[in-house]
């Protein structure tokens, strides 16, 4: 079964607009982390924000913030006041437990293409 | 310099061939990865280490091994290289303490088997 789903394959953004993108995820596990990478046409991953399954309030990191609603299983990212350089793709990943055994293995989402319009 | 480095960067080979992959890097964390990412697709897990002599299979190992030289150096073989293994290869580490255990990457090598 699919772990991590992100179900928009592409998206148009008007530069200076805010834009979501949705992530739903499935887990058994009560301790797990979700994270959010940005992948510019360059091809490196670049960290961009992390939610664990425990924290109270909703993560955000200068123009990211992540909507995390547990009892959904969603952890959308929003990315306010795009800019052109926002145009990349953008993976969901999970880490589904911490103990040794599960190695913070992260499972990715296919991904999100957005393209910011100027 | 970058905290995690891969080489080659491009690579070409042809079927059959043995290539070896490299990662190396200077972060200090025990805990290191390689994935793979087709095009249009995330990345999937090839094979982890805890340490030097911890290491395991992830969803996609068949055809690949690894080797841990050391704390700093995790290497990606393929035995004998075939067209669908063309792929971009990504390594990653993470501490084994913190917050978020986050994964740093690599640049990635981009692999193409002809």
């Amino acid at each position: 079964a699919q772990k991590i789903t992100q179900t928009q394959p592409g998206m148009f953004v008007q530069e200076k607009e805010a834009v979501t993108l949705d992530c739903t995820y499935d887990t058994s596990d009560q301790s797990y982390g979700l994270f959010w990478y940005k992948q510019p046409s360059s091809g490196e991953m670049i960290f961009l924000i992390y939610q664990g399954s425990y924290d109270e309030q909703n993560a955000t990191e200068g123009r990211y913030s992540l909507n995390f609603q547990k009892a959904r299983k969603s952890a959308n990212l929003v990315i306010s006041a795009s800019q052109l350089g926002d145009s990349a793709m953008y993976f969901c990943a999970m880490r589904e437990t911490v103990i040794k055994a599960a190695g913070n293995k992260l499972t990715f989402g296919g991904g999100t293409r957005v393209l910011v319009k100027p | 310099d970058a905290d995690v480095t891969q080489t080659p960067r491009n690579r070409i080979t042809k079927t059959g061939k043995r290539i070896m992959l490299e990662c190396s890097q200077t972060k200090g964390h025990d805990r290191m990865y390689w994935y793979r990412q087709d095009p249009g697709l995330g990345l999937r897990l090839i094979y982890y280490s805890f340490d030097v002599k911890d290491i395991n299979k992830g969803e996609i190992s068949d055809g690949y091994s690894v080797s841990r030289q050391a704390q700093a150096k995790f290497s990606l073989s393929l035995e004998s290289a075939i067209p669908n293994q063309t792929a971009l290869y990504f390594c990653a580490t993470s501490a084994a303490s913190g917050r978020s255990h986050e994964q740093y990457f690599g640049p990635g090598t981009r692999l193409t088997v002809t």
